[in-house]
């Protein structure tokens, strides 16, 4: 079984800085792909960034990036320019591939918030 | 177009009651999953359905909770005789198959008085 972990309960930046989140998680899995997810208070998750585990560049997308380290098993996003709207919770997600579904193991968040 | 909908938004019973919750995928998405979001265990898997291959039901937490889908679209989600700690988010997702990416709805807002 897969395991996320997120140490960061509660998170806030001030309103143009940059902030990186963690993630750690626990597999003996070899074909796998990790997830960002955003969660508003509207309650709809939201896609923020995937990464691919036989991918070793990391991941960017616009103010977006991850740091995925696989052999420690760690999968960070950073969040440059941090903008109002960023202001949610932050999910990460492990999906395993091969036979089977694919569902996601979430990590319990982080809440986000940013200060103008 | 249209995302992932499901209704209702909110639900309200009392303990001991039937409730089904409802997920509408989007168009030509195979796939469908349930998770539960509660304060207590977080986000967790429920159930996927495939095409008409088997669900996957090892993520339903008791014989209290199921889950169909008509006609590879519609599905429902069932929980029998609810208990308090069914309070929680239902979350629906979906998407084509062997893709990654997962849509999730806005989910329904369970609370067991």
């Amino acid at each position: 079984a897969q395991t996320v972990t997120q140490s960061q309960p509660e998170m806030s930046v001030q309103e143009a800085e940059t902030v990186t989140l963690s993630c750690t998680y626990d597999t003996s899995e070899s074909n796998y792909y990790l997830f960002w997810y955003k969660q508003p208070p509207s309650r709809q998750m939201i896609l923020v960034i995937r990464q691919e585990a036989y991918k070793q560049q990391n991941a960017t997308e616009n103010r977006f990036s991850v740091n995925f380290q696989k052999a420690a098993k760690s999968f960070s996003l950073k969040i440059s320019d941090s903008q109002l709207g960023d202001t949610a919770m932050y999910f990460c997600a492990f999906m395993k591939l091969g036979a089977g579904s694919y569902q996601l193991t979430f990590g319990k968040g982080t809440k986000l918030s940013v200060i103008p | 177009g249209a995302g992932v909908s499901q209704s209702p938004s909110n639900k309200v019973t009392e303990k001991g009651k039937d409730v089904e919750l409802r997920c509408d995928p989007i168009s030509g998405h195979t796939a469908l999953y349930w998770y539960r979001q509660s304060l207590g265990q977080g986000l967790e898997f429920l159930i996927y359905f495939q095409g008409n291959s088997a669900p996957d039901k090892s993520g339903l937490p008791s014989d209290r909770f199921s889950a169909e889908r008509t006609g590879g679209s519609v599905s429902t989600l069932t929980i029998q005789r609810t208990q308090q700690e069914d309070s929680a988010v239902y979350l629906c997702a979906s998407n084509r198959e062997r893709e990654n990416e997962q849509f999730f709805g806005p989910g329904t807002r369970l609370t067991v008085l």
